[in-house]
């Protein structure tokens, strides 16, 4: 079965600083795509940025960016200039192509965000 | 563009009450999911479906019943509820497998 580890519990940043959430994955999949997930004190889960695994290039959406490494199955992100805004509990998940597109998450990252 | 509704938001039910959480989507998607949310364990997968009339179960499908009698619409339902299904429930919607979800806002179910 399919695992997303996201080792870091709880994070902190300093507004208008970077910060950077891991996740690792276990599979045995070639095909497949990886997620993040917002989802702030409004409990409204919202994506952020996703990642094929076929592509090489990192995924970009503004300010957050993913760090993408296959060999390693690691697929972190990284939020730059950050914002009061950006304060919430992160969630990594991942995806087979073939599999009714069923994703498992990760246990998710709080990140706070210090003005 | 509503997106996807979930209802109820909050509800609060006794053990052994039964009960349906209605989630619709106005999207024409043909993937629908419910997912529960416990404190420290991220999302596990109740039942899907990936089209209508058609359901499956998920990873923790014991105690719960689904329906997809209308594209749009996807029930959960509770036969008899026990302190253990309380949690957030979350509905969620793709058109296909390779897009991120689509999620309703959630529902907070306690079972006293």
């Amino acid at each position: 079965a399919q695992t997303v580890t996201q080792s870091q519990p709880e994070m902190s940043v300093q507004e208008a600083e970077t910060v950077t959430l891991s996740c690792t994955y276990d599979t045995s999949e070639s095909d497949y795509y990886l997620f993040w997930y917002k989802q702030p004190p409004s409990r409204q889960m919202i994506l952020v940025i996703r990642q094929e695994a076929y592509k090489q290039q990192n995924a970009t959406e503004n300010r957050f960016s993913v760090n993408f490494q296959k060999a390693a199955k690691s697929f972190s992100l990284k939020i730059s200039d950050s914002q009061l805004g950006d304060a919430a509990m992160y969630f990594c998940a991942y995806r087979v192509n073939t599999n009714a597109g069923k994703s498992t998450f990760g246990d998710g990252t709080t990140l706070t965000v210090k003005p | 563009n509503a997106g996807v509704t979930q209802t109820p938001k909050f509800r609060v039910l006794k053990t052994g009450q039964s009960m349906t959480l209605l989630c619709a989507q106005d999207m024409n998607h043909e993937y629908m999911y419910w997912y529960r949310q416990d404190p420290g364990m991220g999302l596990r997968l109740i039942h899907y479906s990936v089209g209508e009339g058609t359901t499956a179960k998920g990873e923790v499908p014991d105690g719960y019943n689904v329906s997809r009698l209308k594209k749009q619409n996807f029930l959960l339902g509770l036969e008899s509820a026990a302190p253990s299904q309380t949690s957030v429930y979350f509905c969620a919607s793709t058109p296909q497998g390779y897009y991120g979800y689509t999620f309703g806002s959630g529902t907070r179910l306690t079972v006293v």
